[in-house]
């Protein structure tokens, strides 16, 4: 079972839709992340958060809007993708440093833009 | 640039035997590094870590070694199980790298055959 929840599992959207991507975790954890996955690569990093700010954008398109309400809910707020954007969508937490933590993801959200 | 290699995409191994997945970094900043398996429609999952100050951790059936004067790591798993058939993916993280951004090799596919 995973520690992380991100709904939905699955999203279909089309180039003019707005949707959004949701991951919430209750370890308290103060460092959230979103990742993208494509077939058969590692994950990428997109964006970090630690207490709650943004601390890490990967240059990431503006297209992608990153939320986090508090310190156990994180958004990612989609409009207007392209379809190379269809990817797996992954969240994950960690403590935060000093010393290293280990980041928990995740089951992820597979995203279709259509 | 890639600046951590898994060069070995699949890995076939008998139930019982020990699985050796293999792992290569560029960066010398790097001092943290990590273990994650992932099973088809599921997120990375953590399975152990070690940080540069040690050459080996363990953890039941896994052991990580690590050399770093040859900047290389090996996940070490006995005895390999039929459950263990996963994609094994090393990541790499650095105290002067962004806030414990992951960098992750392009993983390997390892099967446990009974």
């Amino acid at each position: 079972d995973t520690e992380v929840t991100q709904t939905p599992k699955h999203l279909v959207m089309g180039m003019t839709n707005k949707k959004s991507l949701k991951c919430e975790q209750h370890m308290g954890h103060r460092a959230m992340y979103w990742y993208k996955q494509k077939a058969k690569k590692p994950p990428e990093l997109m964006f970090v958060y630690s207490y709650e700010k943004l601390s890490i954008n990967e240059s990431v398109p503006s297209r992608f809007s990153p939320e986090c309400p508090n310190s156990s809910l994180l958004n990612l707020h989609l409009h207007a993708l392209q379809p190379e954007d269809s990817a797996l969508y992954l969240c994950a937490s960690s403590q935060v440093a000093p010393t290293h933590q280990p980041q928990h993801f995740g089951d992820g959200t597979r995203l279709s833009i259509l | 640039d890639q600046q951590v290699k898994q060069n070995s995409p699949s890995l076939s191994v008998q139930e019982g035997r020990i699985s050796i997945l293999n792992c290569d970094y560029t960066n010398s900043m790097f001092d943290y590094f990590l273990w994650y398996k992932k099973y088809p429609a599921e997120g990375p999952t953590f399975l152990i870590s070690i940080s540069s100050i040690k050459d080996k951790n363990e953890d039941g059936r896994f052991t990580v070694f690590l050399n770093k004067s040859a900047k290389h790591l090996s996940l070490h798993i006995v005895p390999s199980q039929p459950g263990d058939s996963a994609v094994y993916f090393c990541a790499a993280s650095g105290v002067y790298n962004q806030g414990g951004k992951l960098i992750f090799g392009q993983g390997t596919e390892l099967s446990v055959k009974p």
